[in-house]
């Protein structure tokens, strides 16, 4: 069964630090990885996607990898602000006889504070 | 910038009743999706449709849910005969393209509850 596994399950730093949020996945065939941010009570909003031959991404302050020998992916979030504290949610999605379902990992909820 | 709207923003039924929740996705885009997330769980996928017509749907979609773009705009779900397990909060999401390195455009959500 196809899985995506995130941790940690939640994350406190302080304004201005650097974080790491890691995901494995058990996706196969696999098509793409994607991360999410999703604030509380809203609809996930992309950050980035990445494909099999790309293993590394970004979107500003994000930085997403990805090894897709070892199915695993990191998102790295520099120089943290409060506006980052949300749920983030790493998505990979399967290929194959038409289906291109996304499977949605737990998600960490990270926390800036002042 | 475009987005995808959903209505109503919150949903409250009683057990047994049918429910329409209607999403207007991002207007050039031609494939259609419906989500949901039970409170503290993983968003799960529900149905994927494109050209009138279901692409994809996953085992929670049975026979209670329905989809249905009745017109050139709105996109919405019903589900029949509601049950309390049905409450969560459900995204419809759209894309312009499907597949291989596509961005899902999610609506905000309607949070359903089921009395």
């Amino acid at each position: 069964k196809n899985q995506v596994e995130q941790s940690p399950q939640s994350l406190i730093i302080l304004e201005g630090k650097n974080c790491t949020l890691q995901c494995n996945y058990t996706v196969s065939p696999f098509s793409n990885l994607r991360w999410y941010k999703q604030d509380t009570g809203r609809g996930p909003v992309s950050l980035t996607i990445m494909t099999f031959s790309e293993n590394t991404k970004s979107n500003g302050r994000y930085t997403a990898t990805l090894d897709a020998d070892t199915k695993q992916s990191s998102l790295h979030i520099t120089a943290s602000q409060l506006s980052d504290s949300a749920s983030y949610i790493c998505v990979v999605s399967a290929a194959g006889a038409g289906s291109y379902q996304l499977t949605f990992g737990k998600g960490t909820k990270l926390s800036v504070i002042p | 910038e475009p987005e995808v709207t959903q209505t109503p923003s919150h949903q409250v039924t009683q057990m047994g009743q049918e429910v329409i929740l209607r999403c207007v996705p991002i207007s050039n885009h031609l494939y259609f999706y419906w989500y949901r997330q039970i409170l503290g769980q993983k968003v799960e996928f529900l149905v994927s449709f494109y050209n009138n017509e279901i692409s994809e749907k996953s085992e929670i979609f049975d026979d209670q849910f329905s989809v249905e773009r009745p017109d050139g705009s709105n996109f919405t779900l019903k589900i029949r005969s509601t049950k309390l397990e049905d409450s969560a909060m459900y995204f419809c999401a759209s894309s312009g393209a499907r597949g291989f390195g596509e961005t899902q455009y999610f609506g905000p959500g309607t949070r359903l509850l089921v009395l």
